[in-house]
């Protein structure tokens, strides 16, 4: 079970906007501004798409945004293309002796 | 561009112990908050432990404290992982993962910009 909570799944069809929600506690998400998000394509290594909320690495398409509300953090692609059908994963920094905590992932599909 | 490179894969019998290796090549080695990661089959992320080699002072998450030790070794810009007492459901890809930004204390544990292609441990007798 993991510390921090996603939807198993979301859909949209290409063109569309989605948002994956990532639920935490007032030890992690609610108190750091240190929630990054991963995007994981079969087979490879996760790759950073957001980090510290809303900040996106050089090279990632400005497609992908983030935010956070409380203890809920949430990406946003929006323009959705076929290339974005993955595993995304959001992570926390946390006050809890496990210093980084992760959601259980969340798989886009792209109809 | 920093290149983290690891071993393949690796099979262990229960009970014995796994060291893998993450090989930097590119940025300052010393100054990263180096994390150590794992997935089972199937499954989602898990963040197992980190150092940052300067300070030489690994942190662990409490699920594997007391199985798991982390070093770095800065003259040949390696870092390890040792799982000891070995399960099946040790059984997964383990990932090295960097944050190779300016350091900031434990906080920078919470981002990965570089990853390795991850090694594969099967736990089986």
């Amino acid at each position: 079970q993991s510390a921090l909570t996603q939807p198993a799944s979301v859909s949209g069809s290409p063109g569309q906007s989605i948002t994956i929600s990532c639920t935490g506690t007032s030890s992690d998400v609610g108190r750091y501004e240190f929630v990054s998000w991963y995007q994981q394509q079969p087979g490879k290594a996760p790759q950073l798409m957001i980090y510290e909320v809303s900040d996106r690495p050089s090279g990632v398409s400005s497609r992908f945004s983030g935010s956070k509300s409380g203890n809920t953090a949430s990406l946003t692609i929006s323009g959705l293309q076929a290339e974005d059908e993955a595993d995304y994963y959001c992570a926390s920094y946390s006050s809890t002796p496990t210093l980084v905590v992760f959601g259980g992932g969340t798989k886009v599909t792209v109809l | 561009q920093v290149q983290l490179g690891q071993p393949g894969a690796d099979i262990k019998k229960p009970g014995s112990s796994v060291k893998v290796s993450c090989k930097a090549s590119g940025g300052t080695f010393s100054t990263f908050a180096l994390s150590w990661l794992r997935q089972a089959p199937g499954q989602g992320l898990e963040w197992l432990g980190g150092i940052i080699p300067f300070y030489n002072t690994p942190s662990y998450a409490q699920k594997v404290q007391g199985r798991l030790t982390i070093t770095a070794d800065e003259l040949t810009s390696t870092a390890y992982m040792e799982l000891s007492s070995l399960r099946s459901d040790d059984t997964a890809v383990y990932y090295c993962a960097s944050n190779s930004g300016t350091y900031r204390g434990p906080v920078s544990y919470s981002t990965f910009d570089y990853w390795g292609q991850g090694t594969l441990v099967t736990v089986s007798s």
